[in-house]
């Protein structure tokens, strides 16, 4: 999964704080996904970005959660004052194409959000 | 309301044998299914995929079967080997209303193949 990078790792918050979480797509690629994994269950869609612009936000909590993808630089998830629920797995994944064309979208390993 | 269900936890299988996963869906939108291997801390990993217009579609020792009446699909693993020991993900997005590009997962299954 080097293609798709996300960082940091593993970030630890205090409640109230702010979590930003960072992905860089693969070389080439222009559609970037955001999903979130609680613990046993499957990655839920949150939202998709292309190159300064928000296309599906649907998924995303619509208080505290924001997402951008500058025209420069990685694209951004922004938690503000977290709270404990917001524990989990953030993965970003990245495809090449119209994602109408059926491509699949190629995952990074991850940002692992705890909240003490 | 799970689109995407996964029914089997786990499954542990013996190596050089097949191994075959599980997966119903219910939104009958759905048109495109992808498999996803998982080890842990890291990222899924896209394995094979498949469209509605085809009822199977085999990459090596990876082979994913659709039955569209049913709202079935399965992943084959012949033969298993102990590296293929991970959680296996069924996903599936619809191109209805343009929204392919979001996938529904499920639960995941865990697959331990034993030397």
């Amino acid at each position: 999964n080097a293609g798709v990078m996300q960082n940091p790792r593993h970030l630890v918050r205090r409640r109230g704080q702010e979590a930003r979480l960072r992905c860089s797509p693969m070389k080439g690629h222009s559609h970037v996904y955001w999903y979130r994994q609680l613990p046993e269950e499957g990655l839920k869609f949150m939202v998709y970005l292309q190159k300064e612009n928000i296309i599906d936000e649907s998924g995303m909590p619509k208080e505290r959660f924001s997402a951008e993808f500058p025209k420069e630089g990685p694209s951004i998830l922004r938690i503000q004052q977290v709270v404990r629920g917001d524990s989990a797995a953030y993965f970003c994944a990245s495809s090449p194409n119209s994602p109408y064309s059926n491509q699949p979208q190629h995952f990074g390993d991850g940002t692992r959000l705890s909240i003490l | 309301d799970q689109q995407v269900k996964q029914n089997s936890p786990s499954l542990s299988v013996q190596e050089g044998r097949i191994s075959i996963l599980n997966c119903d869906y219910t939104n009958s939108m759905f048109d495109y299914f992808l498999w996803y291997k998982k080890y842990p801390a890291e990222g899924p990993t896209f394995l094979i995929s498949i469209s509605s217009i085809k009822d199977k579609n085999e990459d090596g020792r990876f082979t994913v079967f659709l039955n569209k009446s049913a709202k079935h699909l399965s992943l084959h693993i012949v033969p298993s080997q102990p590296g293929d020991s991970a959680v296996y993900f069924c996903a599936a997005s619809g191109s209805s209303g343009g929204s392919n590009y979001k996938l529904t997962f499920g639960k995941g299954t865990l697959l331990t193949v034993n030397p």
